[in-house]
């Protein structure tokens, strides 16, 4: 049973560039989240997923912007890409309506130049 | 608003002794809190939840936590520590059982001297 993975593991980008990352969900889950930990944070709530709209967002810029598709994969789209934008990209999924725990992916590593 | 404070930025203990990690939260609703476990370049890995059951709760590889709604308290606890243990921990609270937005402390890293 594949949990949840995410691509690449790594990247680099130099400022003003644009950036997507990508995240398939645990087998069955129908929801995914997306979270940004700088280095030495706890991460930060970007946005949420489910039945391909945009449920929740927490408070980041319009540069950040996301896709779930139907199978329930996930795109998480970063434009203009600035150097604060480094760091830990994590991907979580879980069921929409059970109360149950978000699983986490390993992250994507963005470093930007 | 939902937030949580881990008191300690870095704890250190002997391997085979207690081990003690604070956490107090501060939310709205009835919360449900977590805590997760980050290993170095790897992803977080649930250790236990509360989401108002019994306010004792056990998790994985002998982790426990008690919920205290008095002292807005979730400290988590081991008996006795091993070399593995040594990770960065991270307190979470959530508003709708952690099916929604999770809000994370800064983290607490746990060294164990051997």
């Amino acid at each position: 049973d594949a949990g949840v993975t995410q691509s690449p593991t790594h990247l680099i980008k130099t400022r003003g560039q644009q950036v997507t990352l990508r995240c398939s969900p645990k087998s069955g889950h129908d929801t995914v989240s997306w979270y940004q930990q700088a280095l030495g944070q706890g991460p930060q709530f970007i946005f949420q997923y489910y039945e391909e709209e945009e449920r929740q967002r927490g408070n980041f810029p319009d540069r950040f912007s996301g896709h779930q598709f139907p199978n329930y994969s996930s795109e998480l789209n970063v434009n203009a890409l600035l150097l604060g934008d480094s760091a830990l990209y994590l991907c979580a999924s879980s069921f929409g309506n059970r109360v149950q725990p978000q699983h986490f992916g390993d992250g994507t590593r963005l470093s930007i130049l | 608003a939902q937030s949580v404070t881990q008191l300690d930025s870095h704890v250190s203990v002997s391997e085979g002794t207690p081990v003690l990690l604070r956490c107090n939260y501060s939310s709205s609703y009835s919360p449900s809190l977590f805590w997760y476990v980050q290993h170095p370049n790897k992803g977080l890995q649930l250790l236990l939840k509360y989401t108002s059951a019994a306010t004792l709760v056990k998790g994985i590889n002998g982790f426990e936590a008690e919920f205290k709604k008095s002292e807005t308290s979730f400290h988590l606890t081991k008996p006795s520590a091993h070399m593995s243990d040594a990770a960065e921990y991270f307190c979470v609270v959530s508003e709708n059982f952690g099916n929604e937005k999770l809000t994370f402390g800064t983290g607490t890293r746990l060294t164990i001297i051997p």
